[in-house]
């Protein structure tokens, strides 16, 4: 079956650092794959949408990599702020012609 | 533009009481999505609506649970009876569909069947 994998363990880092949150998945290829941030209490919203024929996308200090024959993302975040702290989420259409979502994870910027 | 809205905002109920969860879409978007979040199971497709018809309920856990889109502006998850295990928060989400569509999400519903 589908399955997304994102490193279930809180990432931990320095102001100023470079974050890398990383989103495998297997059993699909999927067209595109798009990144969310997800606040307490709040529900995700939409940072980055990446195609399967884009091997990066860039977004202020956000950028997000795709490779289709890994089946990986990398989500990166440069110069990173305690405001950065937040879940963030991979989604991909996992055949059902909706988003199945990854489990999240967690980014810690500590100042 | 509002968002997504979502209500209530919370919901406490006993075990065996009927819930509902209310969903008011973008204006214009026409599709919407039921997720649950669980720290077990994280994030879940329930039940998705093209157009106000259902197009996938494969996620819906029983047929405890139910949901409907009257029309293009309202939707509702019915959950009958409640149990326990239903505790999570149900989020709503729409978007306009035209391929590669993100996700609008409401602030959620957080249930809590005692």
């Amino acid at each position: 079956s589908q399955k997304i994998e994102q490193n279930s363990e809180a990432l931990n880092i320095q102001e100023g650092k470079t974050a890398t949150l990383t989103c495998n998945y297997t059993n699909y290829s999927p067209a595109y794959l798009q990144w969310y941030r997800q606040d307490p209490g709040r529900g995700p919203v939409f940072l980055l949408l990446i195609r399967e024929n884009e091997k990066e996308k860039r977004k202020e200090r956000l950028k997000v990599t795709f490779d289709t024959t890994l089946k990986q993302s990398l989500f990166h975040i440069t110069a990173s702020q305690p405001a950065d702290s937040a879940t963030y989420l991979c989604a991909l259409d996992t055949g059902r012609r909706a988003l199945t979502f990854g489990s999240g994870t967690r980014l810690q910027v500590q100042p | 533009d509002a968002g997504v809205i979502q209500s209530p905002r919370h919901e406490v109920t006993e075990m065996g009481q009927e819930v509902t969860l209310r969903c008011k879409p973008i204006s214009g978007h026409n599709s919407l999505f039921w997720y649950r979040q669980t720290m077990m199971r994280g994030l879940e497709l329930l039940i998705y609506f093209n157009n106000n018809v259902p197009i996938d309920d494969s996620g819906m856990p029983e047929d405890r649970f139910s949901a409907k889109m009257p029309n293009a502006s309202f939707s509702t998850l019915k959950i009958q009876p409640s149990e326990p295990r239903d505790s999570a928060v149900y989020f709503c989400a729409s978007t306009l569909t035209r391929g590669e569509e993100k996700l609008f999400f409401g602030s959620g519903t957080q249930l809590s069947v005692l």
